[in-house]
């Protein structure tokens, strides 16, 4: 049974340009939320999809969106990328019912020069 | 704001020593508790969690975490580390309704066990 799956690993962007990373949640879960993890920091909670929509949303610009597909994975998406945009970004799924915890991927490393 | 606060940021123990890493939490009502861990390379998995019932959670790996709903807090403790322990410890709380999928997290205490 695979967990929570997230590619690329690394990644290398420059300012300015836009950037796509994916996950697949774990086998049964249908709830994808993202989170961003700078160094020496916990994750911070960027946003949660399930049934396709955008749920709930943390404190980021709408320069991040997501989707949610069809299958429960999920994209986030960078625009106009920043050097403070370079962090570790997590992908964490789970079943959306009261008393169930979240699973975390091995996160995209995403670095802008 | 909801926020989560870990006191101890970088902790060095020989092996066998006890350990207690501190997490408080501010946040008036109902909340979920967890405590992560994330050994070196390795994804964040779930040590123990707290959602109701006996505040004395017990997790994997020996370890144990007292949730005291008084001081706000959910320490974490383990009375006999090992080397294989060291790795970065992360306190998380959901707060709110049971059904949300938002996790605050603290900053996170490194943990070194010296052999």
């Amino acid at each position: 049974d695979a967990g929570v799956t997230q590619s690329p690993t690394h990644l290398i962007k420059t300012r300015g340009q836009q950037v796509t990373l994916r996950c697949s949640p774990k086998s049964g879960h249908d709830t994808v939320s993202w989170y961003q993890q700078a160094l020496g920091q916990g994750p911070q909670f960027i946003f949660q999809y399930y049934e396709e929509e955008e749920r709930q949303r943390g404190n980021f610009p709408d320069r991040f969106s997501g989707h949610q597909f069809p299958n429960y994975s999920s994209e986030l998406n960078v625009n106009a990328l920043l050097l403070g945009d370079s962090a570790l970004y997590l992908c964490a799924s789970r079943r959306r019912r009261a008393g169930t915890e979240a699973f975390f991927g091995q996160g995209t490393r995403l670095t802008v020069v | 704001a909801q926020s989560v606060s870990q006191h101890n940021h970088h902790v060095i123990l020989s092996e066998a020593a006890s350990l207690e890493l501190g997490c408080n939490y501010s946040y008036g009502g109902t909340v979920n508790l967890f405590w992560y861990v994330q050994y070196p390379g390795q994804h964040l998995q779930l040590l123990l969690k707290y959602f109701s019932g006996d505040p004395l959670v017990k997790g994997i790996k020996g370890f144990e975490a007292e949730f005291i709903k008084s001081k706000f807090s959910f320490n974490l403790r383990k009375p006999s580390v090992q080397w294989s322990d060291t790795a970065e410890y992360f306190c998380a709380v959901n707060a709110g309704s049971s059904n949300t999928g938002k996790l605050i997290f603290g900053q996170g205490t490194t943990l070194q066990v010296k052999p």
